[in-house]
């Protein structure tokens, strides 16, 4: 059964920084995009960032371009979410979730359970 | 960007009851939609790709339809399992934006 385990989350400053990681088990993790996902509370669900399969394409959401970086290793099976000059909208549920072969684009078809990201003084 | 707007945003129904849920992009996006139920402190959960293929393991009470900018997520009779609440999302392209959610509740 595909797992993946997101980790990293907490409590930060507003302007603080944290990384998040999601690892995965049971696919060949490296052969596929992975996305980043959040969702405030009791809010709706926000894409915020895709890492293709080798690591060489990514994209961010306009709401966090210059402040996140998104990477992955594939050698160890994870995925990381480098998040800095963090805001109090950034507070939120971040969830991993698995994209398709490649670069391809597909369903979110796995996801993990979730991290909270808390940002508050 | 292309947007997803849900109709409606609260749908209060009975177990039994045929329920429909509609979807509409901002334009065109063929039938790359998919459909997602997420149930409270849990991740979401596919259910529906290509605007009407059903994900492997989901009942077949869900169903999908529509192409271009209107879309449809039809629960036939709803169980008691099914209380959730309902996104729908485009991918087109990497930036699909999700619906702003659809709860479906007890009546």
């Amino acid at each position: 059964e595909v797992q993946l385990v997101e980790s990293g989350g907490g409590l930060v400053q507003p302007g603080g920084s944290l990384r998040l990681s999601c690892e995965a088990s049971e696919f060949t993790f490296s052969s596929y995009g992975m996305n980043w996902v959040r969702q405030a509370p009791g809010k709706g669900l926000e894409w915020v960032s895709y890492i293709s399969s080798s690591g060489n394409t990514k994209y961010y959401a306009d709401s966090v371009k210059g402040r996140f970086t998104i990477s992955r290793d594939n050698a160890k099976n994870s995925l990381y979410l480098q998040m800095s000059s963090l805001r109090d909208e950034d507070t939120a549920v971040y969830y991993c979730a698995r994209d398709g072969l490649g670069a391809t684009i597909s369903p979110f078809d796995y996801w993990g359970q979730g991290t909270l990201v808390t940002v508050s003084s | 960007d292309i947007q997803m707007t849900q109709s409606p945003s609260t749908l209060s129904a009975s177990v039994g009851d045929r329920v429909t849920i509609t979807c509409r992009a901002s334009q065109s996006i063929s039938n790359w939609l998919t459909w997602y139920q997420q149930k409270p402190g849990k991740a979401p959960k596919l259910l529906i790709y290509r605007a009407s293929n059903l994900q492997s393991g989901v009942p077949s009470r869900f169903s999908g339809g529509g192409s271009g900018t209107e879309f449809t997520l039809t629960i036939s009779s709803l169980q008691p399992d099914d209380f959730a609440t309902y996104y729908c999302r485009n991918y087109n392209t990497y930036f699909g934006m999700f619906g702003q959610g659809t709860k479906v509740e007890v009546k």
